[in-house]
């Protein structure tokens, strides 16, 4: 299975913008980049998705690497809200359909 | 909207019971997971399901087991429940995706999760 790697942890300050990294060196050229967010005391929860092209959608953006061994999400205007942990996964194609989570980036924000 | 819910958000057990964690999504989907999620490991996947009594162990399937008999429901059953068993329960489930098609782009639903005690 395609792997990613994030940082375990990573800190921001209100309305400031947050650069949330991820790296997958193994992806293959069809795997789709996904991300979620679990807030506390919640289940994970959909924010974002990309195959090659930068996204944007109301919560994020998503920048991709020209060689897709990367991505990086990122919050425009961090809010005491969007503290909750992120995960960068890789939607594989054929065979199995079942997704794997890392352990994800935990994102504080600071008031 | 996709709804997935899970018959507890807390239950306590005792060692040796069996126990059964129960999911149910209202959006046809084919594919359901059940994750088990502990601090400073992450989501770990136990058994997932592709179709109705179709079944595939995750990466951490021993000592659980599984039950697909209708689509909209995914049971997780813990024949004897063990301390190390306690951990956060989270069900989830997506449609089939085929090829280039753009269901592969869809997202994965949660349901809120069991936390479970096994004392």
């Amino acid at each position: 299975d395609a792997k990613t790697t994030q940082p375990n942890s990573m800190e921001s300050n209100e309305e400031e913008p947050v650069h949330l990294p991820c790296n997958h060196s193994t992806i293959s050229g069809t795997d789709y980049i996904h991300w979620y967010r679990q807030l506390p005391s919640q289940g994970p929860e959909y924010v974002i998705h990309g195959l090659t092209s930068n996204v944007n959608n109301r919560m994020a953006s998503l920048a991709i690497a020209e060689d897709r061994k990367s991505s990086t999400l990122i919050l425009h205007r961090a809010t005491l809200r969007d503290a909750a942990v992120y995960y960068c996964i890789l939607r594989p194609q054929g065979g199995s359909e079942k997704l794997v989570f890392g352990k994800g980036t935990k994102l504080t924000v600071n008031p | 909207d996709v709804k997935v819910t899970q018959s507890s958000r807390y239950l306590v057990k005792r060692t040796g019971e069996k126990v059964f964690l129960e999911c149910v999504q209202d959006m046809d989907h084919e594919n359901m997971f059940w994750y088990r999620q502990d601090p400073g490991l992450g989501l770990r996947l136990i058994y997932f399901s592709y179709d109705v009594k179709m079944k595939e162990k995750g990466d951490i399937p021993e000592g659980y087991s599984v039950s697909r008999e209708k689509k909209e429901r995914f049971s997780l059953i813990l024949e004897s429940a063990s301390t190390n068993q306690t951990s956060m329960y989270l069900c989830a489930s997506y449609p089939l995706g085929v090829g280039f098609s753009q269901k592969y782009t869809d997202t994965q639903y949660f349901g809120p999760g069991t936390r479970l005690t096994v004392l």
